[in-house]
């Protein structure tokens, strides 16, 4: 069991750049998250997906954008990279029942 | 607005010795659930133990449990036995009932020393 995917695990851009960042999950689960996690501090949630078909944003959701392809991927767009953008990603996900989120490993992104 | 605080920024112990990590949250909910979640140097973010507001008994998974005092909004973690392999921040999280949204701490580094 892979449990949530992501990819890439690392990226480097360049301020104006575009890039979009990938996660997959295969435990059925109706609800993804993206979170962004910067030095001492814990998760933000950027953005969510309650379940297939519909997004909402999270705490801090300016210059990203989503896309919940179906049930098992949800992506994170960011459009025009900026140096504030520079972070380590989380997806998530979690089932109704538990209320539990579960992490993929993450994706390293710096942006020059 | 809720807040979760973690005051102890850095913790170390020797390996073998027990451990407690502090969590306090401030919420008018009523229904609500508790996490805590590790963080090893890989980064990868592991679910720890978790505990569900209206139930009073203390969650326990192996040699970690936690003490919830509901009324003092209290959510420690305790780690008996400590091992090297523990060594890791430590995130307390909140989330109300049915909301998606989880409230983190700012997390607290523990180091376990051989």
């Amino acid at each position: 069991n892979a449990g949530v995917t992501q990819t890439p695990k690392f990226q480097v851009l360049k301020t104006g750049q575009s890039m979009t960042l990938q996660c997959a999950q295969d435990m059925n689960h109706n609800s993804m998250y993206w979170y962004r996690q910067d030095p001492g501090m814990g998760l933000r949630l950027i953005y969510y997906s309650a379940s297939e078909g519909t997004t909402d944003k999270g705490e801090v959701p300016n210059g990203y954008n989503v896309s919940r392809l179906n049930k098992r991927e949800f992506s994170l767009r960011l459009e025009s990279a900026a140096p504030s953008q520079t972070s380590v990603y989380f997806c998530a996900s979690s089932d109704s029942l538990s209320e539990t989120q579960y992490f993929g490993p993450g994706t390293r992104l710096l942006v020059l | 607005a809720q807040t979760v605080t973690q005051s102890q920024p850095e913790m170390s112990v020797q390996e073998a010795e027990t451990v407690t990590l502090s969590c306090t949250y401030d919420t008018s909910e009523n229904n609500y659930y508790l996490f805590w979640y590790k963080q090893p140097p890989s980064r990868q973010m592991i679910l720890v133990i978790r505990q569900e507001a209206y139930k009073q008994q203390n969650a326990t998974e192996n040699r970690f449990s936690v003490n919830f005092q509901k009324a003092a909004k209290s959510f420690s973690l305790k780690i008996s036995d400590s091992q090297l392999g523990d060594t890791a921040m430590y995130f307390c999280a909140f989330m109300k009932g049915s909301n998606y949204q989880l409230i983190w701490g700012a997390g607290t580094k523990l180091i376990i020393k051989p």
